[in-house]
């Protein structure tokens, strides 16, 4: 089972460049959702998904872009990559009912230079 | 989510146990605990969770105090694997994927 896709897995931007973080899942799960982490701490929610079309906010959303036309795919995009968006990038799924885990990517590196 | 409050770092001999406890006081009363670890800069891993019972899986126990204030993951024999960042969790599942990391245990075991 591939379980999360996470892709690229390494990238270096320049500032004020653009690009997009991949993410898919092929457990058809309903509840998406975008972390970064910085070094030496824990995971910060950036968006999240409920369903397809679905999209909200998390705890540090700004200078980053989402969507859901599909199940299967949450990409993060990068509108104009800043220097304090280096960190590592992880994308999580899980079912729609209670009491269920999440499941992880092997994350994104993004260095901005 | 309920804030939870864990050691910044434990160690641990291999082959005994590792207990690693959670404070989760503000936990409400439909908020799932639940622990994932983290193995170098990989992706959290999940490990166990619970919400008034005591768990028990392949990987771990789960011990959750009576009033649901706080808990302790027991890690039953620790391998040299087992060093990680473990993060305790108090996760809603009613609302959405909302997870808060705090800054987890660092749990170095130790030949």
């Amino acid at each position: 089972n591939a379980g999360v896709t996470q892709t690229p897995k390494f990238q270096v931007l320049k500032t004020g460049q653009s690009m997009t973080l991949q993410c898919a899942q092929d457990m058809n799960h309903e509840y998406m959702s975008w972390y970064r982490q910085d070094p030496g701490m824990g995971l910060r929610l950036i968006h999240y998904s409920v369903g397809a079309g679905i999209t909200d906010q998390g705890e540090v959303p700004n200078g980053y872009n989402v969507s859901r036309s599909t199940t299967e795919d949450f990409p993060l995009r990068l509108l104009s990559a800043a220097p304090s968006q280096t960190s590592v990038y992880f994308c999580a799924s899980r079912q729609d009912i209670s009491n269920q885990p999440q499941h992880f990517g092997d994350g994104t590196r993004l260095s901005i230079l | 989510d309920a804030k939870t409050t864990q050691p910044p770092s434990m160690d641990c001999a291999e082959g005994r146990a590792a207990n690693l406890p959670c404070n989760h006081s503000t936990i409400s009363g439909n908020e799932y605990v639940y622990w994932y670890r983290q193995i170098h800069s990989q992706g959290p891993q999940y490990i166990i969770h619970g919400l008034k019972n005591n768990e028990t899986n392949e990987m771990a126990s789960l011990i959750i105090t009576e009033d649901r204030k706080s808990s302790t993951l027991i890690l039953p024999h620790a391998t040299l694997r087992d060093t990680a960042v473990y993060y305790c969790i108090g996760e809603n599942n009613n609302a959405g994927n909302m997870l808060t990391f705090g800054g987890g245990t660092r749990l170095m075991v130790k030949p």
